[in-house]
């Protein structure tokens, strides 16, 4: 199935360290979410945007959906050890397509060396 | 419980075996679907249910798969004559409504031998 274009694939940064990975898509989609995964659970949502070009902050988290719908990126900055995991970007109602359906990317690594 | 759940946490059967996986929604939810993930690749989706019944069930790669929510609260994947390809994390999630946050639970870790 589709699966957006994540990178990087692997990230293995120090502590305090800022942090950025992004997500592009062929197809445009109406909400660009970002999830953490850690090991044994499911993803756990951390960012929403909904509106072309929006810039979202939640705490150390910082996204921003692309003007033309078809790209998001996530900066993390001062990354702390519980920082780790795997981050997955996802797109939400796809253009021509259904509204509820999540197509993810493949993940980024993030490891975080005290 | 507060969150989406799903049992077994982990199966292992052999090749050609069925098996079932339930997922319990958050109490309320009206919207549920399930996901496989591959090793190393994100979730993907496989079905969608608004109350009791299979909006889309596109994602489903064949017809040894199939879903349930007789009561529009809990789901069970059924998966027959199951395949080593079949090995899998299946993650189940729900939402209030169909546009809203989807909450992932833990997912069953499915290994066929």
């Amino acid at each position: 199935g589709q699966q957006l274009n994540q990178s990087p694939q692997s990230m293995f940064i120090q502590e305090g360290e800022d942090v950025s990975m992004n997500c592009t898509s062929s197809s445009i989609f109406n909400t660009w979410l970002w999830y953490k995964q850690d090991p044994g659970e499911g993803p756990v949502l951390l960012i929403a945007l909904y509106k072309a070009g929006e810039l979202t902050s939640n705490g150390r988290l910082t996204a921003q959906f692309g003007i033309t719908r078809k790209d998001s990126f996530l900066n993390i900055s001062a990354s702390i050890p519980s920082d780790v995991g795997i981050y997955f970007c996802a797109g939400q109602g796809q253009s021509g397509g259904s509204n509820y359906k999540l197509t993810f990317g493949k993940g980024t690594l993030l490891t975080v060396n005290p | 419980g507060a969150g989406v759940s799903q049992t077994p946490s982990n199966k292992v059967t052999e090749k050609g075996k069925y098996v079932e996986l339930r997922c319990d929604p958050i109490s309320g939810h009206t919207a549920l679907y399930w996901y496989r993930q591959s090793l190393g690749q994100g979730p993907e989706f496989l079905i969608y249910f608004q109350g009791t019944g299979a909006a889309d069930d596109s994602g489903l790669p064949n017809d040894r798969f199939f879903a349930v929510r007789p009561e529009g609260s809990v789901s069970t994947l059924k998966i027959q004559r199951t395949e080593r390809g079949d090995s899998a994390v299946y993650l189940c999630a729900s939402s209030a409504g169909t546009e809203d946050t989807q909450y992932f639970g833990p997912g069953t870790r499915l290994t066929v031998l």
